[in-house]
């Protein structure tokens, strides 16, 4: 039992480039979401998903794109990269409503954009 | 939407001492979910404690217990006999019955001398 697994831990792009980071859960747990972490501002929801083909932008979306195919993935994708984009990118998921548990977190992404 | 403040940036406790840190939140809603996170330098979100609004009844988790004051729309984390291990970022977070993520605080960060 993995938990929730993210890849790459860091990267490095050039603006205007895109990049997919990838999420994967192997606990069956069917919410799931991408929030990003900058100093000073907390963690803020990008895109959240509550089960495979259903998802939903959150509160910072621009600039991302997601999917949920399977119950296990939720890549999140960056179309063209913009050095505002240069963040720590975590994913999340709950077995549940997220209130029932709280998240069980991957381990983050530190992307920096040139 | 709901909106999370945590406004002590920075805290500063001895070990064995105890602290506590503060988060105000703004709902219009009656039945919620409240948390705690621990962010050490690893960078992983760690759950601290959880609390269900409609319980009177204060959380606590050994060292970590909260002050959940509903009518103030309080939620308070106290730590005590303090340790070294326990300096990090700590963020409280908001979860209504029906949504779908959780919205953070800003965090606090929380240093323990010796």
């Amino acid at each position: 039992n993995a938990g929730v697994t993210q890849t790459p831990k860091f990267q490095v792009l050039k603006t205007g480039q895109s990049m997919t980071l990838q999420c994967a859960q192997d606990m069956n747990h069917e919410y799931m979401s991408w929030y990003r972490q900058d100093p000073g501002m907390g963690l803020r929801l990008i895109h959240y998903s509550v089960g495979a083909g259903i998802t939903d932008q959150g509160e910072v979306p621009n600039g991302y794109n997601v999917s949920r195919s399977t119950t296990e993935d939720f890549p999140l994708r960056l179309l063209s990269a913009a050095p505002s984009q240069t963040s720590v990118y975590f994913c999340a998921s709950s077995y549940g409503p997220v209130g029932s548990r709280g998240y069980t977190f991957g381990s983050g992404t530190r992307l920096t954009v040139v | 939407a709901q909106t999370v403040t945590q406004s002590q940036p920075e805290m500063s406790v001895q070990e064995a001492e105890t602290v506590t840190l503060s988060c105000t939140y703004d709902t219009s809603e009656s039945d919620y979910y409240l948390f705690w996170y621990k962010q050490p330098p690893s960078r992983q979100m760690i759950l601290v404690i959880r609390q269900e609004a409609y319980k009177q009844q204060n959380a606590t988790e050994n060292r970590f217990s909260v002050n959940f004051q509903k009518a103030a729309k309080s939620f308070s984390l106290k730590i005590s006999d303090s340790q070294l291990g326990d300096a990090a970022m700590y963020f409280c977070a908001y979860n209504s019955n029906s949504g779908y993520a959780l919205n953070f605080g800003k965090g606090t960060s929380l240093l323990v001398t010796p």
